[in-house]
């Protein structure tokens, strides 16, 4: 299954600035997903990230909060905008590999604490 | 719309205890897959299985078992011999077969705590 490098793991950010958190994947994947998961909750889909197209947002997440790039197959990027305290969570990229359309696997997590 | 339901929110154990944790799921689709992950207080997600829905045989993977009844729409999770390292919160998910899209929609999960 793929490996996959999450960075930066953790950080604690001041309210109303933004932060930009990568996925970067050691095989080429079909498809890329971030996630959320608020303190205490499950995991909630954010959007899912298809290389040469925009993203695809969940109800209740909008591009301008959250943008993704997904420059090419092994790489994406999620921007946290304009950060405030109930934006504090984990956020998690998944993927799919080609070869295994239904394995999923998952980057360590980003811990947010926004203050 | 998919669904899945983990009704147990929190379990205490002892030690080598063995413990069942329930997942119900809800789907139209007649191909699904099924899977388990573990959540240590790290944060990161850890695979442990995927089932499609046509193989409804158990499986056993060390103190690890899965029961999965497509009569009952459930795939609970069964750990032997419990032990502190097992303390950790497991999510239950489920993704269809939709062409070209797959998402994963998880249950609330179950927080195990296993103490000496």
């Amino acid at each position: 299954s793929a490996v996959i490098s999450q960075k930066p793991s953790r950080d604690i950010c001041q309210r109303g600035t933004s932060l930009t958190i990568q996925c970067q994947v050691d095989s080429q994947v079909t498809m890329m997903f971030w996630y959320r998961q608020q303190p205490g909750q499950s995991l909630t889909l954010i959007a899912t990230a298809n290389q040469g197209s925009e993203a695809t947002y969940e109800s209740g997440f909008v591009i301008d909060k959250f943008p993704i790039s997904r420059p090419n197959l092994t790489f994406s990027t999620l921007t946290v905008s304009n950060m405030s305290p109930e934006d504090s969570s984990i956020y998690l990229c998944s993927v799919i590999g080609q070869a295994d359309n239904y394995g999923y696997t998952f980057g360590s997590g980003t811990r947010l604490t926004v203050v | 719309a998919q669904k899945v339901t983990q009704a147990q929110t929190e379990i205490s154990v002892v030690e080598k205890e063995d413990v069942t944790l329930d997942c119900v799921y809800e789907t139209r689709d007649t191909t699904y897959y099924l899977f388990w992950y573990k959540q240590p207080p790290s944060g990161e997600l850890v695979f442990l299985i995927r089932r499609n829905s046509f193989d409804e045989q158990n499986e056993i993977s060390g103190r690890y078992s899965w029961n999965f009844q497509k009569s009952t729409s459930s795939f609970n999770f069964t750990i032997t011999a419990s032990q502190v390292v097992d303390s950790a919160v497991y999510f239950c998910a489920l993704t269809v077969m939709n062409s070209g899209y797959s998402t994963l929609t998880f249950g609330k999960g179950t927080m195990l705590l296993v103490s000496p």
